[in-house]
């Protein structure tokens, strides 16, 4: 069972948009940054979004993050096939004292 | 280029013992905070440790604490995980990642992460 709560499946038509949520508590979310990471089928995961909404170089700007108190968000605009992929959210965890992550959302692209 | 390269990973009893490595280039190592997270086969990311630039700060899961220990050798650009009485929820694939700053804090984020190296703890 994940710290965070994430749906374990979604998916999309290309050229959709598409939201994945994750939940946590105020001992992660509530009172930390999130971060997402995309690993593709067979490879490491990837930084996607960090501190909430920040895209690092080279990630296209159909990719955006969220926050809203204990749940965050990332959406993806203009669906493409690549896309397809496992999506996990991540944040410190302050009772915990260490990272914790969602349980992923696998990305189906139709 | 940066890269994270992990090797050690392989078979091992339940009981047993495992060292991972993690060989970093590209980057000036000492300068960063290193991370180990784990991945069970079929199953979500879990962390597992980390540790700043000058081993000065370490952070374990509570899943491996006790068990598991993170150093690292900057004048060898490499990072360790010693893992003692595995067990076999510790099957997973391994990787190291780079933190984003000298220092682990929430504010930071992992990148760039190793390929993995699968540990399976069977009998």
């Amino acid at each position: 069972q994940s710290v965070l709560t994430q749906a374990p499946s979604a998916s999309g038509t290309p050229g959709q948009r598409v939201t994945i949520s994750c939940s946590g508590s105020s001992s992660n979310i509530g009172s930390n940054y999130v971060y997402w990471y995309q690993q593709l089928p067979g490879t490491a995961p990837k930084l996607l979004i960090y501190r909430n909404n920040q895209r690092p170089s080279g990630v296209p700007d159909r990719f955006s993050g969220s926050k809203s108190g204990t749940s965050a968000s990332l959406a993806i605009s203009g669906l493409r096939s690549e896309d397809e992929a496992d999506y996990y959210c991540a944040a410190w965890d302050d009772s915990l004292s260490g990272w914790v992550f969602g349980g992923g959302t696998k990305l189906t692209v139709l | 280029e940066v890269q994270l390269v992990e090797s050690g990973g392989g078979l091992v009893k339940p009981g047993g013992s495992l060292r991972l490595s993690c060989a970093a280039s590209g980057f000036t190592f000492s300068r960063y905070s290193m991370n180990w997270v784990r991945q069970a086969p079929g199953k979500g990311l879990e962390w597992v440790s980390s540790i700043s630039s000058s081993s000065s700060y370490i952070y374990y899961a509570d899943s491996v604490k006790g068990r598991f220990t993170i150093s690292r050798d900057n004048a060898k650009n490499s990072l360790y995980l010693q893992m003692n009485s595995l067990r076999a929820e510790d099957t997973a694939v391994y990787y190291c990642a780079r933190d984003s700053s000298g220092y682990p804090d929430p504010n930071n984020w992992f990148d760039p992460w190793g390929q993995g190296t699968l540990v399976t703890v069977s009998s």
